[in-house]
Parts: structure tokens; C-alpha cells; sequence
């Protein structure tokens, strides 16, 4: 099976540090979108692209949070500084078409201290 | 703005029985989508069954169905000859039209079912 691929599964880093997570869209997959999960705010879209251009970044930090999708094979999100609140499990998921659902990766735990 | 309601917390339902979750959102589109996920505790969201809104036959996926009722904006879940890996989080999610940013998706908070041997 096609998949999402999102590395690092797991990144533990100290307050101030720039972390910097990765995703692998499925091949062919034209939307790519990146949520935070947390126990208070759930599932919170923080960004996503379409043909590789940001459409909407309004759900995210934009003085410290950064998307980028370089190529059609890689998407980034990158914090700098990172801040204890910061700490959550990040979701790049990937779609083709309107009416589908997207396919999650399995997400890196982040954990700022 | 949209939103998606899922206002049980929780659910348990003994193996083999039926359990129903719920679903409420609001919206003025005629035309979205809706989507029930499931996140076991290896935390991989994985896309159970879709829903599209001018369709009013219910969608079913072998053991799971939903009751789509587009006047009530309620769209349920039911899991049938529910089985142990069925414990899991499970997330309702709206995606609207596409020329309204229906790109993007919304999740409901989640309802976590335990399954009882």
C-alpha cells in the first residue's frame, strides 16, 4: 500500500532549538496538509499546499513556524525557536481529490522541554 | 464557519455487538463531505468511511455503516460484530466545497470506544 511517509517518528529537543519535521507524500498526490494534535486542542490544521503552493497557512505561528514544499516529494515544517507549547504529535496527510479522505503519516511526537 | 460536534468522550461496547457514535456539524453548503477516521493507539489516522452529501444513500464499508441525515446535519457511525482491534479513537470530519477552501478538513474531538472481551 501507498504511503505517507513522516520522519522523525520522534524528536525530543530543548526549548530555543529550530526542529525541523519531514513528509513524504504518497507519489501523485497533489494536496499535502500538515495538523497538530494535542490533547486540549485536538486535530488543528496548521497548513496545506496544492501543486506544491502554500494555500493556507492561517492556522499556524507564522514568528516561529514555517511550511515549505521544495518539491513534489518533500513538504517541511519547520519551528525555530521551539517552545515547550510546541509539543504535540504532527500529521502531514496527503489527498488527490476532492471527495476522497487523505492518507495520514504516522505523525512525529515532538517534545519540547 | 463549520464545525463538528462528536459529544460523546467515550463509548464501550462488548465484542460482537453494535455500538453507534455520533455526529453533528454545521454548515450552510448543500454540496460537502463527510468522513468518519479511526486512530488506534499506534496513532496512524486511517480513513474508515466517506459520505458524500447529495448522495442520500447511507455509505457502508463491510462492518461499518453511517445514518446520514443531511436536514438534521447528523452523520453517525455504526460499527456491527464489533471486534477488540475496533478500540480506537474514531474522528468525524467535514470537508466542504471546493470553492469554499474545501480543500482543508475538520475534525470533531474524538470519541474513544473500548471494546470489552
Amino acid at each position: 500500500d501507498a504511503r505517507v511517509t513522516q520522519t522523525p517518528r520522534h524528536k525530543v529537543t530543548e526549548m530555543g532549538q529550530e526542529v525541523t519535521m519531514r513528509c513524504q507524500p504518497i507519489l501523485g498526490h497533489n494536496t499535502v496538509f500538515w495538523y497538530r494534535q494535542t490533547m486540549m486542542q485536538g486535530l488543528e490544521l496548521l497548513a496545506y499546499f496544492r501543486n506544491r503552493a502554500p494555500l493556507d497557512d492561517s492556522g499556524m505561528p507564522k514568528d516561529r513556524f514555517s511550511a515549505e514544499m521544495p518539491d513534489a516529494t518533500l513538504a517541511t515544517l519547520k519551528i525555530q525557536p521551539s517552545e515547550p507549547r510546541d509539543s504535540a504529535v504532527y500529521f502531514c496527510a496527503s489527498g488527490i481529490r476532492q471527495g476522497n479522505g487523505y492518507t495520514f503519516g504516522s505523525g512525529t511526537r515532538l517534545t519540547v522541554v | 464557519a463549520q464545525t463538528v460536534t462528536q459529544s460523546q468522550p467515550e463509548m464501550s461496547v462488548q465484542e460482537a455487538e453494535t455500538v453507534t457514535l455520533s455526529c453533528t456539524y454545521d454548515t450552510s453548503e448543500s454540496d460537502y463531505y463527510l468522513f468518519w477516521y479511526k486512530q488506534p493507539p499506534s496513532r496512524q489516522m486511517i480513513l474508515v468511511i466517506r459520505q458524500e452529501a447529495y448522495k442520500q444513500q447511507n455509505a457502508t464499508e463491510n462492518r461499518f455503516s453511517v445514518n446520514f441525515q443531511k436536514a438534521a446535519k447528523s452523520f453517525s457511525l455504526k460499527i456491527s460484530d464489533s471486534q477488540l482491534g475496533d478500540a480506537a479513537m474514531y474522528f468525524c470530519a467535514y470537508k466542504g466545497p471546493r470553492n469554499t477552501g474545501g480543500f482543508k478538513t475538520i475534525f470533531g474531538a474524538g470519541t474513544r470506544l473500548f471494546v470489552k472481551a
